[in-house]
């Protein structure tokens, strides 16, 4: 079974500008969470979309924003970038949500605002 | 609300050491607990877990108890190697996943030949 993949792996951003980043789950899997990972905050949870539906969401300002897709992919897009929003961004796919615990994990993509 | 203290390192071991990664949280109900891995340039592995008090997680020679009572999670392992460098991660997860995983900072590991 294919695991969680993520697109693209790495990105350059100016600050002010938008970036979108996709996330493909594992087969079957219909719920998808995503995290931000900095050195200064670590690893922070973004929100969750469990069937098209945003079910859970963290502390971060309305320029994070995200959705799912009918195939379960997902996306998630920054608007008006600062230069804090440097860091690698995972997702996570689990088959039924954030509650049931175990998450897999892609390999992040990258972002560097300059 | 919910928060996972654990040493950052790094922590250097010979091979074949004893390791110990200490693990506490502070969660309002019954957590799940994590351990998760993360090797370089990669995303995070589920290495272990556990669902309830005194439940023992395993798995690839790591093991970890949960310990209620004293509100931790240590991760072992009686021998490590050098392919277990990488950055570990303790997380919990309680609340029906309302906040998704807390995790700690990251203990990094490295291992000497």
């Amino acid at each position: 079974k294919a695991g969680v993949t993520q697109t693209p792996r790495y990105l350059i951003k100016t600050r002010g500008q938008q970036v979108t980043l996709s996330c493909s789950p594992i087969s079957g899997h219909r719920s998808v969470s995503w995290y931000q990972q900095t050195p200064g905050q670590g690893l922070q949870f973004l929100f969750e979309y469990f069937s098209e539906t945003q079910r859970n969401k963290g502390n971060f300002p309305g320029r994070f924003s995200g959705r799912q897709f009918s195939n379960s992919r997902s996306e998630m897009n920054v608007s008006t970038l600062e230069l804090g929003d440097s860091a690698l961004y995972l997702c996570a796919s689990s088959f039924s949500g954030t509650g049931e615990g175990e998450q897999y994990f892609g390999p992040g993509t990258r972002l560097t605002v300059t | 609300g919910n928060s996972v203290t654990q040493m950052e390192g790094p922590v250097t071991l010979s091979e074949e050491a004893f390791l110990t990664i200490n693990c506490t949280y502070t969660a309002t109900g019954y957590p799940s607990l994590f351990w998760y891995v993360q090797y370089p340039g990669e995303g995070l592995q589920l290495l272990l877990k556990a669902t309830k008090a005194d439940d023992k997680g395993s798995n690839k020679g790591f093991e970890a108890t949960y310990r209620k009572e004293t509100t931790s999670f240590h991760l072992e392992k009686g021998s490590v190697q050098v392919s277990d460098s990488a950055v570990y991660f303790c997380a919990l997860n309680s609340g029906g996943g309302a906040d998704g995983l807390t995790f700690g900072k990251g203990t990094h590991l490295i291992i000497q030949p």
